[in-house]
């Protein structure tokens, strides 16, 4: 089974400039999720999509940061302008929604997306 | 609101000793627990996982958890560490019955000296 795909792997700009990073969940995951990690910290939501219907973006800011699910399938995560705090790990991840036959909770995560903000 | 706190940032073990990664909670529903670890340069691999059912939980590569409510806690272990566990500890927490985002603590990371 393919696991979840994120691209670009690294990507390095200068501040001001934009950045999008990719995400191809596991095949019939409904739920999708980016999460930021900065280095020494766990991993923070940004955004949770079921389908391609937005669950909880509460801590996504929203005057930079952008995302879409449009077909409820692949996902876009947009950063304009990109401020040197954003510099961080990108994790995308899948799972079954709760109560569906086979779910136990488990997210299933993609290498990152590495973003240096120089 | 669900949050973790893991005590420290970093554990150093000698091999073949005892690892113990602690881990402490806080949910206002029955908790879904998750240890994941984290290799350099990769993303998140789940070790092992309590929901529901008995609370002394086995995961990969010789771990184990065990779900402790009156303390709130879900450390994990292992008898003997391996130089191939050196990576980030990672406890998450998610509310069972509501919409599964998990909430992870700021992970431990794991040295092992030879």
């Amino acid at each position: 089974e393919a696991g979840v795909a994120q691209s670009p792997r690294y990507k390095i700009i200068e501040k001001r400039q934009s950045v999008a990073f990719w995400c191809n969940p596991i095949s019939g995951h409904a739920t999708l999720y980016w999460y930021q990690q900065i280095l020494g910290q766990g991993p923070k939501l940004l955004i949770q999509f079921q389908n391609n219907g937005v669950v909880d973006d509460s801590q996504l800011p929203k005057d930079r940061f952008s995302a879409e699910r449009l077909k409820g399938v692949d996902s876009t995560l947009k950063i304009q302008p990109a401020k040197l705090e954003d510099s961080a790990v990108y994790l995308c991840a899948s799972s079954l929604p709760y109560g569906t036959s086979g779910s136990t909770g488990e997210l299933f995560f993609g290498e990152g997306s590495r973003l240096t903000v120089l | 609101a669900q949050s973790v706190t893991q005590l420290g940032s970093h554990v150093s073990v000698s091999e073949g000793a005892l690892v113990l990664l602690r881990c402490n909670y806080s949910s206002s529903v029955p908790p879904y627990l998750f240890w994941y670890v984290q290799y350099p340069n990769q993303g998140l691999q789940l070790l092992l996982k309590y929901t529901t059912g008995a609370t002394l939980v086995k995961g990969i590569n010789g771990f184990e958890a065990e779900f402790k409510k009156s303390e709130t806690s879900f450390h994990l272990t292992k008898p003997s560490a391996h130089m191939s566990d050196a990576a980030e500890y990672f406890c998450a927490v998610s509310e069972a019955g509501a919409n599964s985002k998990l909430t992870f603590g700021k992970g431990i990371t794991l040295s092992v000296r030879p």
